[in-house]
């Protein structure tokens, strides 16, 4: 049982656009994290996301954690190709974390 | 610093055979991690250590075993190696808990035939 659900699964865009992938769950969660994965390499971890509401912006990622802590958005502006990886939200629990299953994000040239 | 190192990168063994990854940290961590990741089903907890001497279950502990003898080292163990263990693992380290950044080797890539 996936405690939470990323989508979409997979996406390709274009160089230039916009984009948002979501992570969801029915449980409600004290923090969540996002990380970034390029082929070969562990997960890096992107940003954490405490409070209810909470938006953070890193660069051209906007971060968003719901008002009732239970989903979270990840919101791309100008995608770059740099930007192709797997995309992973993660719970935190009492001494461990909980991964989502992922979007893996292709940007075009 | 290296960081999460982990050894080997890639192996390939026989259903039945036995094998141990290591995973190193040199950032005086407390909190070790061993995950698998399959497609479709993201990165599961196998088992984890909140300090030298500990270790405790994860999500998907069955069939491996690890030991924690030394604060730097964590090491995954597997006694029989079945097909369903085919998988890419990955060690992470964090400071704390909870909130804290896991930090991640590059993974190990076993395949079990």
């Amino acid at each position: 049982t996936q405690l939470l659900e990323q989508s979409p699964q997979f996406l390709s865009i274009q160089e230039g656009e916009n984009l948002t992938v979501y992570c969801n769950s029915s449980s409600v969660f004290s923090s969540l994290q996002w990380y970034r994965q390029e082929p070969g390499e562990g997960p890096v971890l992107l940003v954490t996301v405490v409070t209810g509401g909470e938006v953070k912006k890193l660069k051209r990622l906007t971060f968003q954690f719901g008002d009732a802590r239970k989903d979270s958005s990840l919101h791309i502006t100008a995608a770059q190709p740099g930007d192709t990886g797997l995309y992973l939200c993660a719970a935190t629990g009492a001494n461990n974390l909980f991964f989502g299953t992922g979007t893996r994000l292709t940007v075009i040239p | 610093n290296a960081g999460v190192t982990q050894t080997p990168k890639f192996r390939v063994l026989k259903t039945g055979q036995s094998m141990t990854l290591l995973c190193a940290q040199d950032m005086n961590h407390e909190y070790m991690y061993w995950y698998r990741q399959d497609p479709g089903m993201g990165l599961r907890l196998i088992h984890y250590s909140v300090g030298e001497g500990t270790t405790a279950k994860g999500e998907v502990p069955d069939g491996y075993n690890v030991s924690r003898l030394k604060k730097q080292n964590f090491l995954l163990g597997l006694e029989s190696a079945a097909p369903s263990q085919t998988s890419v693992y990955f060690c992470a380290s964090s400071y704390t808990r909870g909130t804290d950044t896991q930090y991640f080797g590059p993974g190990t890539r076993l395949t079990v035939l």
